[in-house]
């Protein structure tokens, strides 16, 4: 397969409008995370599906933010009212049970 | 609290000589340490995790419980080693979330 794939790579976006960030996950990965690699902070950990269960959703840093998986594949990561600190590279990845995560390439969102 | 702490953000070493990428970590339970890494231009990506006790790209990484240390190690560095080396650890092993440390930027110079 072609790995784990994210749209768009690059956002720019002003301040206080909603973004979405589109996550494909690897066929058959029944496990589905985002993470947020910015300068300084690092990788954070936001959000965790597995199968039907509910998410772990202890990551997210406020209530801007949530994540949806529809069908047990695409995951959409929802951003309202952005602000300028939300600007960071926005990671998904994806794992078969008990198996390593593989990541994608990331969405660069760029917050002015 | 779970915390990985990586102390160095850039390390330089020469072409040849031995690397040595620092890593500690808080937890109270027991739980899987990982070095992931991530080249210039692509993704990141698992180096090795403490459970297999395997060598990849000549990079091994001893888990010490005593001194929560994952130190990451190669005997001989190569200019195809430059990049971001993020240590990690997963609370429940694989099927978990993954904290990261804020990583280390290892440059080898020719």
């Amino acid at each position: 397969g072609a790995g784990v794939s994210q749209s768009p790579s690059n956002k720019v976006t002003e301040k206080g409008k909603d973004v979405e960030l589109r996550c494909d996950p690897i066929s058959g990965h029944t496990a589905l995370y985002w993470y947020r690699q910015s300068l300084g902070q690092g990788l954070e950990f936001l959000i965790y599906f597995q199968g039907n269960s509910a998410p772990d959703k202890s990551g997210l840093p406020s209530d801007r933010f949530s994540a949806e998986r529809t069908g047990g594949s695409v995951s959409t990561l929802t951003i309202q009212r952005t602000q300028q600190e939300d600007s960071a590279v926005y990671l998904c990845a994806s794992s078969a049970l008990g198996q390593e995560q593989f990541f994608g390439p990331g969405t660069r969102l760029t917050v002015l | 609290a779970q915390r990985v702490t990586q102390p160095e953000k850039l390390l330089s070493v020469f072409k040849g000589a031995p690397v040595e990428l620092k890593c500690n970590y808080s937890y109270s339970g027991s739980p899987e340490l990982f070095w992931y890494v991530q080249y210039s231009r692509q993704r990141l990506q698992l180096l090795l995790r403490h459970i297999s006790r395997e060598s990849i790209k000549g990079f091994t990484a001893d888990l010490n419980k005593g001194e929560t240390s994952f130190h990451l190690k190669k005997p001989f560095a190569q200019e195809e080693d430059s990049a971001m080396y993020y240590c990690a650890l997963s609370p429940a092993g694989r099927d978990d979330k993954i904290i990261f440390g804020k990583g280390t930027r290892l440059h080898i110079l020719p």
